[in-house]
């Protein structure tokens, strides 16, 4: 069974105070692995896709990288309008429809 | 700017009442989507459609249905609410060529039902 697991489930920073949310995956093949940021009351906001390992994407202040059992999404040196909940998805090999993480709760503090 | 448009943010209805949620894209997208968002339970897929009149089940079926007549509009009807159908309801499209693209969502409907 392909499952997606999201940690930790609930992370506070100090503005400025870097660190990394981790998504480990166990599927058969990945066909793609995708990042989103989800504000509260709201529909997610599309991120990234990795699709190998070895590849990194980066957009302002967060940079997503890609092993074979998980990816990372570092944060460097965030603000307060990074807090967000950021959800992962995989979408295994031979399937058009992605698993989904129950996401972290990301807050900074000012 | 590209969007995935639901017809309502909020909503209340009835125990028994039929209830039906749109959604609209504006991408030519050939592939949409209906998830619910339960907190503790994540996403979960209720139907998805790959195409015009076509329809899937997902994992979360039983009390749903769904409607695709034309490409950009993508229905989601509840037969007879029911108070365990409370929640948040999230549509989202992607194109077909890329079906390992990340979705476009809605902004969601939060429906209660009392």
């Amino acid at each position: 069974e392909d499952q997606v697991t999201q940690s930790p489930e609930a992370l506070r920073l100090q503005e400025g105070e870097s660190s990394s949310l981790n998504c480990s995956y166990t599927v058969s093949g990945l066909r793609g692995l995708f990042w989103y940021r989800q504000d509260p009351g709201k529909g997610p906001e599309f991120l990234f896709t990795l699709y190998s390992a070895g590849e990194e994407k980066e957009k302002e202040r967060l940079k997503a990288t890609l092993t074979k059992k998980e990816s990372f999404l570092h944060i460097t040196a965030p603000k307060p309008e990074d807090s967000a909940t950021y959800l992962c998805a995989v979408q295994p090999g031979g399937s058009y429809i992605p698993t989904f993480g129950r996401g972290t709760s990301l807050i900074v503090h000012p | 700017d590209v969007k995935v448009t639901q017809s309502s943010r909020y909503l209340v209805k009835r125990t028994g009442e039929k209830v039906f949620l749109e959604c609209v894209q504006d991408m030519d997208h050939e592939n949409m989507f209906w998830y619910r968002q339960d907190p503790g339970l994540g996403l979960r897929l209720i139907y998805f459609s790959y195409d015009v009149k076509m329809k899937e089940k997902g994992d979360i079926p039983e009390g749903y249905s769904v409607s695709r007549e034309k490409k950009e509009r993508f229905s989601l009807i509840l037969e007879s609410a029911s108070t365990n159908q409370t929640s948040m309801y999230l549509c989202a499209s992607r194109p077909a060529a890329g079906q390992s693209h990340g979705y476009t969502f809605g902004s969601g409907t939060r429906l209660t039902v009392v």
